[in-house]
Protein backbone atom coordinates (compact mmCIF):
# COMPACT_ATOMS: atom_id res chain seq x y z
CA UNK A 1 0.00 0.00 0.00
CA UNK A 2 1.22 3.35 -0.95
CA UNK A 3 2.00 5.76 2.27
CA UNK A 4 3.09 9.58 2.41
CA UNK A 5 5.90 10.18 5.11
CA UNK A 6 6.31 14.17 6.22
CA UNK A 7 8.87 14.16 9.03
CA UNK A 8 8.61 17.17 10.26
CA UNK A 9 5.15 18.28 12.52
CA UNK A 10 5.92 21.58 12.99
CA UNK A 11 8.33 23.89 11.46
CA UNK A 12 9.07 27.52 12.57
CA UNK A 13 10.71 29.67 10.06
CA UNK A 14 11.35 33.93 10.49
CA UNK A 15 9.73 35.95 7.55
CA UNK A 16 11.77 36.20 4.60
CA UNK A 17 13.87 33.01 5.50
CA UNK A 18 13.63 30.62 2.84
CA UNK A 19 11.56 26.88 3.80
CA UNK A 20 11.54 23.38 2.80
CA UNK A 21 8.88 21.20 3.35
CA UNK A 22 9.92 17.05 3.47
CA UNK A 23 7.56 14.77 2.16
CA UNK A 24 8.87 11.08 1.32
CA UNK A 25 6.39 8.44 -0.41
CA UNK A 26 6.50 4.69 -0.59
CA UNK A 27 4.85 3.26 -3.72
CA UNK A 28 6.63 0.82 -5.81
CA UNK A 29 5.93 2.57 -9.01
CA UNK A 30 5.97 6.79 -9.71
CA UNK A 31 3.00 8.21 -8.22
CA UNK A 32 1.04 11.08 -8.93
CA UNK A 33 2.09 13.78 -6.17
CA UNK A 34 0.44 17.20 -4.68
CA UNK A 35 0.91 19.37 -2.12
CA UNK A 36 -2.43 20.94 -0.51
CA UNK A 37 -2.05 23.99 1.99
CA UNK A 38 -4.53 24.77 4.94
CA UNK A 39 -4.94 28.10 6.25
CA UNK A 40 -6.97 27.72 9.67
CA UNK A 41 -10.49 27.32 9.39
CA UNK A 42 -10.38 27.08 5.22
CA UNK A 43 -10.78 24.17 3.05
CA UNK A 44 -7.58 22.19 1.79
CA UNK A 45 -6.34 24.30 -1.48
CA UNK A 46 -3.79 22.62 -4.10
CA UNK A 47 -0.41 24.59 -3.96
CA UNK A 48 1.23 22.29 -7.17
CA UNK A 49 1.20 18.66 -8.41
CA UNK A 50 3.32 16.74 -10.53
CA UNK A 51 2.39 14.03 -13.02
CA UNK A 52 5.52 13.77 -14.79
CA UNK A 53 8.05 15.38 -17.47
CA UNK A 54 9.92 18.58 -15.14
CA UNK A 55 11.08 17.42 -11.94
CA UNK A 56 10.49 20.80 -10.86
CA UNK A 57 7.63 22.19 -10.56
CA UNK A 58 6.52 25.55 -9.92
CA UNK A 59 2.82 26.50 -7.77
CA UNK A 60 1.05 29.06 -6.67
CA UNK A 61 2.19 31.78 -4.09
CA UNK A 62 5.99 31.05 -4.79
CA UNK A 63 6.15 27.39 -3.94
CA UNK A 64 7.77 24.74 -5.87
CA UNK A 65 8.65 20.88 -5.53
CA UNK A 66 11.14 18.89 -7.10
CA UNK A 67 10.10 14.83 -7.42
CA UNK A 68 13.52 12.75 -6.71
CA UNK A 69 12.57 9.50 -7.60
CA UNK A 70 15.92 8.17 -6.36
CA UNK A 71 14.94 9.24 -3.04
CA UNK A 72 11.08 9.10 -3.14
CA UNK A 73 10.66 12.51 -2.56
CA UNK A 74 8.69 15.49 -3.36
CA UNK A 75 10.27 18.24 -1.35
CA UNK A 76 8.07 21.59 -1.06
CA UNK A 77 10.28 24.52 -1.15
CA UNK A 78 10.20 28.63 -1.09
CA UNK A 79 13.03 30.87 -0.91
CA UNK A 80 11.53 33.92 1.15
CA UNK A 81 8.71 32.72 2.92
CA UNK A 82 5.73 35.31 3.80
CA UNK A 83 3.81 35.71 7.60
CA UNK A 84 0.84 34.90 5.17
CA UNK A 85 2.39 31.37 4.62
CA UNK A 86 1.32 30.36 8.06
CA UNK A 87 -0.71 27.14 7.12
CA UNK A 88 -0.72 23.53 7.76
CA UNK A 89 0.59 21.65 4.54
CA UNK A 90 0.39 18.36 3.01
CA UNK A 91 1.75 16.12 0.63
CA UNK A 92 -0.86 13.37 -1.40
CA UNK A 93 -0.29 11.18 -3.82
CA UNK A 94 -2.06 8.72 -5.94
CA UNK A 95 -0.67 5.67 -8.33
CA UNK A 96 -0.35 7.24 -11.57
CA UNK A 97 -2.14 4.27 -13.20
CA UNK A 98 -5.01 4.83 -11.16
CA UNK A 99 -8.03 7.16 -12.47
CA UNK A 100 -11.36 7.47 -12.22
CA UNK A 101 -13.18 4.99 -9.05
CA UNK A 102 -10.61 4.50 -8.18
CA UNK A 103 -8.40 7.51 -7.86
CA UNK A 104 -7.98 7.96 -3.92
CA UNK A 105 -5.21 10.39 -2.69
CA UNK A 106 -3.14 9.16 0.40
CA UNK A 107 -1.95 11.74 2.57
CA UNK A 108 0.68 12.30 4.92
CA UNK A 109 0.25 13.34 8.42
CA UNK A 110 0.91 17.34 7.70
CA UNK A 111 3.37 20.16 8.53
CA UNK A 112 2.19 23.11 10.34
CA UNK A 113 4.09 26.21 9.38
CA UNK A 114 4.94 29.03 12.12
CA UNK A 115 6.32 32.15 10.72
CA UNK A 116 7.60 34.72 12.91
CA UNK A 117 8.29 38.38 12.23
CA UNK B 1 -13.49 30.17 -11.12
CA UNK B 2 -15.85 27.14 -10.25
CA UNK B 3 -15.64 25.38 -6.57
CA UNK B 4 -16.61 23.27 -4.63
CA UNK B 5 -19.23 24.12 -1.94
CA UNK B 6 -19.92 22.46 1.40
CA UNK B 7 -22.68 22.98 3.77
CA UNK B 8 -23.04 23.66 6.89
CA UNK B 9 -19.69 24.99 7.84
CA UNK B 10 -19.63 23.75 11.54
CA UNK B 11 -22.36 21.18 12.80
CA UNK B 12 -22.75 20.34 16.89
CA UNK B 13 -24.55 17.59 17.22
CA UNK B 14 -25.81 15.12 20.39
CA UNK B 15 -24.29 11.47 20.03
CA UNK B 16 -27.03 9.29 18.58
CA UNK B 17 -28.29 11.69 16.16
CA UNK B 18 -28.65 11.75 12.81
CA UNK B 19 -26.39 14.51 10.46
CA UNK B 20 -26.38 15.35 6.93
CA UNK B 21 -23.48 17.06 5.46
CA UNK B 22 -23.61 18.54 2.13
CA UNK B 23 -22.05 18.96 -0.86
CA UNK B 24 -22.10 20.91 -4.21
CA UNK B 25 -19.33 19.94 -6.24
CA UNK B 26 -18.03 21.89 -9.35
CA UNK B 27 -20.56 21.27 -12.43
CA UNK B 28 -18.71 19.55 -14.79
CA UNK B 29 -17.37 16.75 -12.66
CA UNK B 30 -18.60 13.03 -12.54
CA UNK B 31 -16.06 11.60 -9.57
CA UNK B 32 -17.26 13.17 -5.99
CA UNK B 33 -15.47 11.78 -3.01
CA UNK B 34 -15.52 12.19 1.03
CA UNK B 35 -12.84 12.80 3.36
CA UNK B 36 -11.91 13.30 6.92
CA UNK B 37 -9.50 14.77 9.21
CA UNK B 38 -9.95 14.26 12.83
CA UNK B 39 -8.44 16.89 14.89
CA UNK B 40 -4.55 16.72 14.58
CA UNK B 41 -4.68 13.67 12.45
CA UNK B 42 -4.02 12.99 8.71
CA UNK B 43 -6.71 13.88 5.67
CA UNK B 44 -8.29 10.62 5.27
CA UNK B 45 -10.24 8.57 2.52
CA UNK B 46 -13.89 7.90 3.08
CA UNK B 47 -15.54 6.90 0.01
CA UNK B 48 -15.98 7.76 -4.01
CA UNK B 49 -19.00 7.77 -5.97
CA UNK B 50 -19.55 8.01 -10.15
CA UNK B 51 -22.46 7.26 -11.98
CA UNK B 52 -24.81 7.23 -8.81
CA UNK B 53 -23.00 4.50 -7.14
CA UNK B 54 -20.35 4.07 -4.85
CA UNK B 55 -16.82 3.29 -6.64
CA UNK B 56 -14.91 2.28 -3.42
CA UNK B 57 -15.23 2.88 0.40
CA UNK B 58 -12.24 2.96 3.00
CA UNK B 59 -13.12 0.35 6.55
CA UNK B 60 -13.99 3.87 8.30
CA UNK B 61 -17.33 4.25 5.55
CA UNK B 62 -19.15 1.81 7.72
CA UNK B 63 -23.52 1.16 7.67
CA UNK B 64 -23.74 4.18 9.63
CA UNK B 65 -22.53 6.46 6.71
CA UNK B 66 -24.28 6.62 3.31
CA UNK B 67 -23.74 9.09 0.81
CA UNK B 68 -26.02 9.95 -2.02
CA UNK B 69 -26.80 12.41 -4.90
CA UNK B 70 -30.38 13.03 -4.56
CA UNK B 71 -30.34 15.62 -7.53
CA UNK B 72 -28.26 16.97 -10.72
CA UNK B 73 -26.32 18.97 -8.01
CA UNK B 74 -26.21 17.90 -4.18
CA UNK B 75 -23.78 14.94 -3.04
CA UNK B 76 -24.84 14.57 0.20
CA UNK B 77 -23.04 12.41 3.29
CA UNK B 78 -25.03 11.25 6.22
CA UNK B 79 -24.00 9.42 9.32
CA UNK B 80 -27.17 7.74 10.87
CA UNK B 81 -26.58 8.18 14.15
CA UNK B 82 -23.39 10.07 15.55
CA UNK B 83 -20.61 8.64 18.23
CA UNK B 84 -18.26 10.81 19.50
CA UNK B 85 -15.34 9.76 17.54
CA UNK B 86 -16.94 11.02 14.63
CA UNK B 87 -16.07 14.85 15.42
CA UNK B 88 -14.18 16.05 12.60
CA UNK B 89 -13.89 17.79 9.43
CA UNK B 90 -15.24 16.35 6.55
CA UNK B 91 -14.02 17.21 3.23
CA UNK B 92 -15.84 16.44 -0.45
CA UNK B 93 -14.41 16.75 -3.58
CA UNK B 94 -14.47 16.26 -6.83
CA UNK B 95 -12.55 15.40 -10.13
CA UNK B 96 -13.07 14.56 -13.70
CA UNK B 97 -11.47 11.26 -12.54
CA UNK B 98 -7.79 12.72 -13.44
CA UNK B 99 -5.50 15.18 -12.30
CA UNK B 100 -6.18 17.33 -8.92
CA UNK B 101 -8.76 16.84 -6.43
CA UNK B 102 -10.66 20.07 -5.81
CA UNK B 103 -11.85 20.12 -2.48
CA UNK B 104 -14.53 22.41 -0.29
CA UNK B 105 -13.59 24.00 2.67
CA UNK B 106 -15.06 21.56 4.84
CA UNK B 107 -17.81 21.15 7.41
CA UNK B 108 -16.52 20.72 10.96
CA UNK B 109 -18.92 18.35 12.89
CA UNK B 110 -18.78 18.09 16.63
CA UNK B 111 -20.53 15.47 18.58
CA UNK B 112 -21.17 16.12 22.12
Amino acid sequence: AQSVTQPDIHITVSEGASLELRCNYSYGATPYLFWYVQSPGQGLQLLLKYFSGDTLVQGIKGFEAEFKRSQSSFNLRKPSVHWSDAAEYFCAVVRSNSGGSNYKLTFGKGTLLTVNP
Amino acid sequence: EPEVTQTPSHQVTQMGQEVILRCVPISNHLYFYWYRQILGQKVEFLVSFYNNEISEKSEIFDDQFSVERPDGSNFTLKIRSTKLEDSAMYFCASNRGVGELFFGEGSRLTVL
